[in-house]
């Protein structure tokens, strides 16, 4: 079946503009997870939304970011005023729910490759 | 400081080379993962696991709970096998994330031929 897709895959912005990114789960994947990679450096959590609960915001950089979720389907990421530092490539990954125990696969996207020039 | 180390940062081996790559954490955590990030960017999930040992073709994941460790073994390595490998922790106590991944910084694996 299909996998989790992003779009688009690559963004080339100017600084001080906004960007949104989309993130499209697997079907009846009730979690999902963004996550950031700047380059050389480890992935880093953003942000999650799990079913109906109030998403978790605890890694986002800055009130620039910001993301929605429609119900169990598609996230938007956005990006407010872009910074040269917010380049990076932005990973979204989704699994069948979190559960209690995190014990469930988590299946990543191919990523959107940002660039703030 | 990152709560999930890994070693070596860098790696590599010759074709067939028998390779590990540690992974030591915290104590605490509910289940540990295991992922391959291609050159392309790509993240593959290869493991998960709690306990024990879990084994898919040449690649062998291992957990020591009373140690706080965990290793990937690749058996008889390939070029193919070149990639970034990503160790990363699951705490079911830190708040309402559930299955948050905290990551390791990755070893990056070269296999010549």
């Amino acid at each position: 079946g299909a996998g989790v897709s992003q779009s688009p895959s690559n963004k080339v912005t100017e600084k001080g503009k906004d960007v949104e990114l989309r993130c499209d789960p697997i079907s009846g994947h009730t979690a999902l997870y963004w996550y950031r990679q700047r380059l050389g450096q480890g992935l880093e959590f953003l942000i999650y939304f799990q079913g109906n609960s109030a998403p978790d915001k605890s890694g986002l950089p800055s009130d620039r970011f910001s993301a929605e979720r429609t119900g169990e389907s598609v996230s938007t990421l956005t990006i407010q005023r872009t910074q040269q530092e917010d380049s990076a490539v932005y990973l979204c990954a989704s699994s069948l729910e979190a559960g209690p125990w995190g014990t469930y696969e988590q299946y990543f996207g191919p990523g959107t490759r940002l660039t703030v020039t | 400081k990152n709560e999930v180390e890994q070693s070596p940062q860098n790696l590599t081996a010759q074709e067939g080379e028998f390779i590990t790559i540690n992974c030591s954490y915290s104590v605490g955590i509910s289940a540990l993962h295991w992922l391959q990030q291609h050159p392309g960017g790509g993240i593959v999930s290869l493991f998960m696991l709690s306990s024990g040992k879990k084994k898919h073709g040449r690649l062998i994941a291992t957990i020591n709970i009373q140690e706080k460790h965990s290793s990937l073994h690749i058996t008889a390595s390939h070029p193919r096998d070149s990639a970034v490998y990503i160790c990363a922790a699951v705490w079911a106590d830190r708040g309402s994330t559930l299955g948050r991944l905290y990551f390791g910084r990755g070893t990056q694996l070269t296999v010549w031929p």
